[in-house]
């Protein structure tokens, strides 16, 4: 799988945009970015996805650079329950063998909510 | 709607002890299963998934393995546990598309002392 790198931590205040970079520069043509957000002492869950164009849904929106190379969670409004670690991943949907559906988690970005 | 079931939540166990961690997935037929690990300070690791009934793939070569005895049951299992399988447990599933959202449980947080 390709590798993305995300900074260690960010922190916020609330009620303010965060935006959470991830790069992942070797990504190849047919690679989803994938973002999960995994709460203190729970397990992840999935956050959003896209390939090419930007995607929103009720949790955030994905920005994609042109060139794929790197891409942005935006949290539009910040708030206390969004402190999580966030797990920027890419996944190829044609990859078969013992890498069909595999998540291949990083280290990610703690992000720290500020009242 | 769908859940996904863990249980124990927390347990400690000796060295040496045997480990049985139960997954179960209600409201889905034939999901894909996996079973991940996370170690304190570290980022989830992948151990086992499974695409069927008896159909289970191991990613990494340890002192754990995995059954999946019915088709939304998923078990991980140990004879004798290890200090480094202490770590905090989770399950997952997904519909069967390899690009589709996995959807965790709640976990289980083993020590092992």
């Amino acid at each position: 799988d390709a590798k993305t790198t995300q900074p260690n931590s960010m922190e916020s205040n609330e009620e303010e945009p965060v935006h959470l970079p991830c790069n992942h520069s070797t990504i190849s043509g047919t690679d989803y970015i994938h973002w999960y957000r995994q709460l203190p002492s729970q397990g992840p869950e999935y956050v959003i996805h896209g390939l090419t164009s930007n995607v929103n849904n009720r949790m955030a929106s994905l920005a994609i650079a042109e060139d794929r190379k790197s891409s942005t969670l935006i949290l539009h409004r910040a708030t206390l329950r969004d402190a999580a670690v966030y797990y920027c991943i890419l996944r190829d949907p044609n990859a078969g063998g013992t890498s069909y559906g595999k998540l291949t988690f990083g280290q990610g970005t703690i992000l720290t909510v500020h009242p | 709607s769908q859940t996904i079931h863990q249980w124990p939540a927390t347990l400690v166990q000796p060295v040496g002890s045997p480990l049985s961690l139960e997954c179960t997935v209600e409201g889905t037929s034939n999901p894909n299963l996996y079973w991940y690990r996370q170690a304190a300070g570290r980022g989830l690791q992948l151990l086992f998934y499974s695409v069927g009934i008896g159909q289970i793939s191991s990613e990494v070569p340890q002192n754990l393995s995995a059954s999946r005895p019915q088709d939304r049951q998923f078990i991980l299992s140990s004879k004798k546990l290890l200090l480094s399988d202490s770590g905090f447990y989770l399950c997952a599933w997904s519909v069967t598309s390899s690009y589709n959202e996995q959807f965790f449980g709640p976990g289980t947080r083993l020590t092992v002392l």
